[in-house]
């Protein structure tokens, strides 16, 4: 059972345009939601992440909005640059026995064009 | 100064082999975590450690056995290697608990079972 669902899974985008991915999760015990982006060859690396008391953040030209009514967040990616093309996913994070379990979304291929 | 560093980056070996993957954090993380990345990109957690004690142990076959000879190294054995253990597996760490606590990974091992 997919716990958190990401879409899409894949995506084109001009240089300076917007790119939104979007993902909803089931567990109400999920605590945080963090974004890691993926270049190829390289392990996943933190983004931005939000906790679900807050309905937006914003750190440069990534935003997460957050809707915990809805269970749906998303990453909004202003102004996206061909640097930015990379496999993003999405993460709700469990705690079990007070250890971080990190559950991934299926992860969004986002290539920025020219 | 790499922050997790895993070895070997890439391994290939015969069906029926038995290989280790070793991790080591310099972060001074007291929770270390393997993850499994599969064909697909599919990024699913394996096992948790937290101060050399096992904490999570999702539904991984007994062919796969973690060992944390200390805080800062979590080893992953795995025997009797099959086709389908082909898969990227990456080596994660962060702090025990809750609050905004990132998790750092590694930059991968890819292993590739003929």
């Amino acid at each position: 059972q997919q716990q958190v669902k990401q879409s899409p899974q894949s995506l084109i985008v001009q240089k300076g345009g917007i790119s939104i991915i979007n993902c909803a999760y089931e567990n109400t015990a999920f605590d945080y939601f963090p974004w890691y982006q993926q270049f190829p060859g390289k392990g996943p690396a933190l983004l931005i992440a939000i906790r679900p008391d807050v309905s937006e953040k914003k750190e440069g030209r990534f935003t997460i909005s957050f809707n915990k009514s809805a269970k749906q967040f998303s990453l909004h990616i202003m102004d996206s640059q061909p640097g930015d093309s990379a496999t993003y996913f999405c993460a709700a994070r469990g705690i079990t026995g007070g250890g971080n379990k990190l559950t991934f979304g299926t992860g969004t291929q986002l290539k920025v064009e020219l | 100064d790499t922050a997790v560093s895993q070895t070997p980056k890439y391994l290939v070996t015969q069906m029926g082999n038995d290989k280790s993957i070793k991790c080591e954090q310099n972060l001074g993380h007291d929770t270390m975590y393997w993850y499994k990345q599969d064909s697909k990109k599919f990024l699913k957690i394996m096992f948790s450690y937290n101060n050399k004690e096992l904490i999570i142990n999702e539904t991984v076959p007994n062919r796969f056995s973690p060992k944390s000879p200390d805080k800062a190294h979590l080893n992953l054995h795995i025997n009797s290697l099959e086709l389908g253990d082909s898969a990227v597996y990456f080596c994660a760490s962060s702090q025990w608990g809750g609050g905004n606590t990132e998790a750092f990974f590694g930059q991968g091992t890819r292993l590739t079972v003929v």
